[in-house]
């Protein structure tokens, strides 16, 4: 089973549509969680951490089950520039810093 | 702005070149770096962490004379891909951790390597 697995998408959606991601980790001592976006050929960017009460950024929701090793991100009013491929990280091991990435999953927001 | 750099961004060279990408800290102290590969449609993978002053720590598979990692200063770390081979072909992108706090770490911008 893969450290991190995500929907395997593409996703394509249209302008102002609400699209989830989910996520799930094998290493339930995974201690940090994030998602990251990444243009094509384009480093991965930090979009938001993952806390267990939920966390919110404008358009975007994040959620954690650790019980179901399970993480999700929302996004809502999808919005052109939203299109790149989503990426969920977690901490691997009981390292706290060495982070280990899902394959990524592509979205494709339509005008 | 950017916060890590990483030089060259594309490198196409002949199979056999030996190749150095430097991974720079730019506006902070990084004692840990590390490098990552990417390959088309895959995910990232870590090759390994870079501590400053010490030896390289590889991930299984990669090999350790074949991508010579040195971090020679708090803000600097290079990874020279010896003798490379078209199969060395990929995105190679660096990240460094802040010296204090629990920050997650910042990326570079990556280096494209082409191996003719």
């Amino acid at each position: 089973r893969k450290e991190v697995e995500q929907d395997p998408g593409p996703f394509n959606v249209p302008e102002g549509a609400t699209v989830a991601f989910n996520c799930t980790y094998s290493n339930s001592a995974s201690q940090s969680f994030f998602w990251y976006r990444q243009d094509c050929r384009k480093e991965p960017k930090l979009l938001m951490s993952v806390y267990s009460s939920g966390n919110e950024d404008g358009r975007f929701t994040a959620q954690l089950n650790r019980a179901s090793q399970y993480i999700s991100l929302l996004i809502r009013d999808s919005k052109l520039s939203d299109s790149a491929t989503y990426l969920c990280v977690v901490t691997s091991g009981g390292s706290n810093y060495k982070l280990t990435f899902g394959k990524g999953t592509l979205l494709t927001v339509n005008p | 702005g950017a916060v890590v750099s990483q030089h060259p961004s594309r490198v196409i060279c002949k199979s056999g070149t030996s190749v150095k990408i430097e991974c720079r800290s730019l506006d902070f102290q990084a004692t840990t770096m590390f490098w990552y590969r990417q390959f088309p449609k895959k995910s990232l993978m870590l090759m390994a962490t870079s501590n400053e002053g010490s030896k390289a720590t590889y991930e299984q598979g990669v090999e350790k004379d074949k991508f010579l990692i040195n971090h020679a200063s708090l803000t600097l770390s290079t990874l020279t891909v010896t003798s490379a081979h078209p199969e060395d072909s990929s995105f190679y992108i660096c990240s460094a951790r802040r010296r204090v706090g629990n920050q997650p770490q910042h990326f570079g911008d990556g280096t494209r390597l082409s191996i003719l």
